[in-house]
């Protein structure tokens, strides 16, 4: 099987551009989830979706948004792009089942806004 | 609201050593999961060992143990043998089991990370 596929690897955008994120979960997962990790820190949690619905939304601007698709897979889009918003990208996929508890992780893409 | 606290920004092994990553976590809740996830120059976060809060025995894989400590919500990792391919950063992670997940879904919240390097 293979393991959560996020595209593209890397992505170099100008202030106030738009961008893209795509994830494509495990098989069977039908949970999928972002996070924003700024270099040197932990992981902050931006979206959740499961079933093409959000489920939980962290402390991000209306900039950032979000959708899944009925295959699951998802896509983050981030508009009018800011320094700041350079960072690792990070989708994860989860079973919908509350006791398993386990996410896997893609390998992110890193965005420089510059 | 959750929040986890790792303080160790860097820390040293030699190999074929033993050593121990600290974590602690803030929660008023009773039911919930807590992860130590690995993160190589690769990028990709490694599921590395999970427990359970209602379980009281520590969970252990291979090499790996946590040593849990609901009472002062403390949840150290400990690695043993420590081998060059261990050298990454290590985060601590939690995330609540009690909420209904089909309405509201669950985040995990991560702590800072530990720079875990390894010498030969």
């Amino acid at each position: 099987d293979a393991g959560v596929t996020q595209s593209p690897t890397h992505l170099i955008k100008t202030r106030g551009q738009q961008v893209t994120l795509r994830c494509s979960p495990i098989s069977g997962h039908k949970s999928v989830s972002w996070y924003q990790q700024v270099l040197g820190q932990g992981p902050q949690f931006i979206f959740q979706y499961y079933e093409k619905e959000e489920r939980g939304r962290g402390n991000f601007p209306d900039r950032f948004s979000a959708r899944q698709f009925p295959n699951y897979s998802s896509e983050l889009n981030v508009n009018a792009l800011l320094l700041g918003d350079s960072a690792l990208y990070l989708c994860a996929s989860s079973l919908s089942d509350l006791r398993d508890g386990r996410y896997t992780f893609g390998s992110g893409t890193r965005l420089t806004v510059v | 609201a959750q929040t986890v606290t790792q303080s160790q920004p860097e820390m040293s092994v030699q190999e074929a050593e033993t050593v121990t990553l600290s974590c602690t976590y803030d929660t008023s809740e009773s039911d919930y999961y807590l992860f130590w996830y690995k993160q190589p120059p690769s990028r990709q976060m490694i599921l590395v060992i999970r427990q359970e809060a209602y379980k009281q025995q520590n969970a252990t894989e291979n090499r790996f143990s946590v040593n849990f400590q609901k009472a002062a919500k403390s949840f150290s990792l400990k690695i043993s043998d420590s081998q060059l391919g261990d050298a990454a950063m290590y985060f601590c992670a939690y995330r609540s089991a009690e909420s209904r997940f089909q309405e509201y879904g669950n985040k995990l919240v991560f702590g800072a990370g530990t720079i875990l390097r390894v010498k030969s």
